[in-house]
């Protein structure tokens, strides 16, 4: 069975800094997706950003990358220029490609980014 | 990515009575759909997977015959909590897997459900 490992509980930082959320997982499989989800006051959850385990290269979009390390089964997500809509609960998701596709949560991460 | 719809956004029901949620793909089709619940400042618990055509696979835990689910077409999945009881309060989220190439979860704006 998968897990995913969210050991920060909240994180705050000031607006415009640069803030990273740490993420770690287990698994046996070999191909897997990867996903960064956030949760804003609305309760809906939107797409951040999503990594192939396949692909070597960091997958970035606009102020939010990742680094995934694959050995060491890690996962962090980096928020550059932090905005106050950034503001959310940020989850770390595992999907195995193969079998059922159900996505595995890790226990989230409270940003808050202050003005 | 995709757009799911979930309606209604809320409900308030009193104990016993059954409630339905709709959970809608508007712009794939998708064969497979999720419910998940999530509690206050928790993450989110899978409830049962649904797939169009046949019968919903259930995660350890969860009772069959209170949450019923059909996956009626290629686009809408329902989920029915039968016998609704003040335990059963909770926001439940269902999630889109459109497949074919979009590996990648999308997920309905979420129902409140209160029972009184």
């Amino acid at each position: 069975a998968q897990t995913v490992t969210q050991s920060q509980p909240e994180m705050s930082v000031q607006e415009a800094e640069t803030v990273t959320l740490s993420c770690t997982y287990d698994t046996s499989e070999n191909n897997y997706y990867l996903f960064w989800y956030k949760q804003p006051p609305s309760r809906q959850m939107i797409l951040v950003i999503r990594q192939e385990a396949y692909k070597q290269q960091n997958a970035t979009e606009n102020r939010f990358s990742v680094n995934f390390q694959k050995a060491a089964k890690s996962f962090s997500l980096k928020i550059s220029d932090s905005q106050l809509g950034d503001t959310a609960m940020y989850f770390c998701a595992f999907m195995k490609l193969q079998g059922a596709q159900k996505l595995v949560f890790g226990q989230g991460t409270r940003l808050t980014i202050n003005p | 990515g995709a757009v799911v719809s979930q309606h209604p956004s809320w409900v308030i029901c009193k104990s016993g009575t059954s409630v339905k949620i709709e959970c809608r793909s508007l712009d794939f089709q998708a064969t497979t759909m999720f419910w998940y619940r999530q509690f206050p400042k928790q993450s989110l618990m899978l409830m049962a997977t649904s797939n169009e055509g046949s019968k919903a696979t259930y995660e350890q835990g969860v009772e069959k015959d209170k949450f019923l689910i059909n996956h009626a077409s290629l686009t809408l999945s329902t989920l029915t909590v039968t016998s609704a009881h003040p335990e059963d309060s909770s926001f439940y989220i269902c999630s889109v897997l459109p497949g074919q190439g979009v590996e990648t979860q999308y997920f309905g704006p979420g129902t409140r459900l209160l029972v009184l």
